[in-house]
């Protein structure tokens, strides 16, 4: 088992340049994550798929921020247009049937928005 | 209000000691699930155990083990005999039945630094 593959591991962009971060879950999982890990507001769920539908984005920051899952095995977060303000390391997340039975994490990507 | 409080940011022992990090969570849920998780300094985030709200008892694996306490509402996790591989930041987490358990929420994290 792979475990969950994200990409890049390094992404540094200048501001208002299109950031895309890729994720591809463990195969058979039906659920997906997508967190933030900052220093002021450490790990944060921005949003969740289950089956490739997103259940609840309330953890989205703003109308810069969107995620897709076409199918059950590829899930990307685009941030357009990019700010300072978006460095962070972004994990995604799979998991068998839901949060009970906890997340595999992926690596993280690292942004640097400069 | 701070869900899961681990109040220790960073905790420096030496090699061999025993160490404790405190882990306090806050629900009103009856039904919810208690996590710990290691982050290595290669920045991955590791699962390390999760216990329901209904199985108070303690559990040891290796030089590993954790205190649930629900009367105290504490979730504490200590490491025997220390190695410096142990260096790590560690957070603890919480999801509630509110949310279909799905949300996992963390703490702040105990960064545990273990010198040789």
């Amino acid at each position: 088992d792979a475990g969950v593959i994200q990409s890049p591991r390094h992404e540094v962009t200048e501001m208002g340049q299109e950031v895309t971060l890729r994720c591809k879950p463990i195969s058979g999982h039906d659920y997906l994550f997508w967190y933030r890990q900052t220093m002021m507001r450490g790990l944060e769920l921005l949003i969740y798929f289950n089956n490739n539908v997103p259940i609840d984005d309330s953890g989205m920051p703003e109308d810069r921020f969107s995620a897709k899952m076409p199918n059950a095995s590829f899930s990307t977060l685009k941030i357009q247009p990019s700010e300072p303000r978006d460095s962070a390391v972004y994990f995604c997340a799979s998991s068998l049937q839901g949060g009970p039975y906890g997340y595999t994490f992926g690596s993280g990507t690292r942004l640097t928005v400069v | 209000a701070q869900k899961v409080t681990q109040a220790q940011t960073e905790i420096s022992v030496v090699e061999k000691e025993d160490v404790t990090l405190d882990c306090v969570y806050e629900t009103r849920d009856t039904t919810y699930y208690l996590f710990w998780y290691k982050q290595p300094p290669s920045g991955e985030l590791v699962f390390l155990i999760r216990r329901n709200s209904f199985d108070e008892q303690n559990e040891i694996s290796g030089r590993y083990s954790w205190n649930f306490q629900k009367s105290t509402s504490s979730f504490n996790f200590t490491i025997t005999a220390s190695q410096v591989v142990d260096s790590a930041v560690y957070f603890c987490a919480l999801s509630e039945a509110r949310t279909g358990f799905q949300k996992l929420v963390f703490g702040t994290g105990t960064r545990l630094l273990v010198s040789p």
